[in-house]
């Protein structure tokens, strides 16, 4: 398998613009996270999924962040309008939720706003 | 609220001696703990886990502590080598049905030659 993948690895927008970041998860995982990487907060996780359903996105910073998961192969996480504190490191990461698991991460997409 | 807290940002270790990596945690409710390397440019790796129904796991040069009562663990790498440099997360998950992954703000560490 080829891991967690991550699309773009890097993306620089102009703020007020929509972003997409896209993650394609390993095959047969059933939990999806995502995270964002700062220097205050470390690796926040901003929305957990589990078999494609959201179980918790308290992470989430406010309505300008939405993610979903249509598919067990397929997640996006979108931030309109962009803001330029939105710059960070974004992971994607998935498992196999079975009590005791680790979670693999992908690459990471580094979003920066201008 | 920080659930997982690295108290300590950076640690400077010399080569061949032991790193020690410190993580304290608040939620009872975490069941599974897990450490994370960093390297620039690239996702977490998972290095070493451990289960609250132990007290220490140990993998070649890296050893997990838990103290539960303390709601302490902590990483040793032993002997500490110049690849060993990164950044180290530490990570607790609940028990089956909550796997949400909370990790701590991360410490620093870099291994003098």
């Amino acid at each position: 398998d080829a891991g967690v993948i991550q699309s773009p690895r890097h993306e620089v927008t102009e703020m007020g613009q929509e972003v997409t970041l896209r993650c394609k998860p390993i095959s047969g995982h059933n939990s999806l996270f995502w995270y964002r990487q700062t220097m205050m907060r470390g690796l926040e996780l901003l929305i957990y999924f589990n078999n494609n359903v959201p179980i918790d996105d308290s992470g989430m910073p406010e309505d300008r962040f939405s993610a979903k998961m249509p598919n067990a192969s397929f997640s996006t996480l979108k931030i309109q309008p962009s803001e330029p504190r939105d710059s960070a490191v974004y992971f994607c990461a998935s498992s196999l939720a079975s009590g005791f698991t680790e979670a693999f991460f992908g690459q990471g997409t580094r979003l920066t706003v201008v | 609220d920080q659930q997982v807290k690295q108290n300590s940002p950076s640690l400077s270790v010399q080569e061949g001696r032991i790193s020690i990596l410190n993580c304290d945690y608040t939620n009872s409710m975490f069941d599974y703990f897990l450490w994370y390397k960093k390297y620039p440019a690239e996702g977490p790796t998972f290095l070493i886990s451990i289960s609250s129904i132990k007290d220490k796991n140990e993998d070649g040069r890296f050893t997990v502590f838990l103290n539960k009562s303390a709601k302490h663990l902590s990483l040793h790498i032993v002997p500490s080598q110049p690849g060993d440099s990164a950044v180290y997360f530490c990570a607790a998950h609940g028990s089956f049905g909550n796997e949400k992954l909370t990790f701590g703000t991360g410490t620093r560490l870099t291994i003098i030659p």
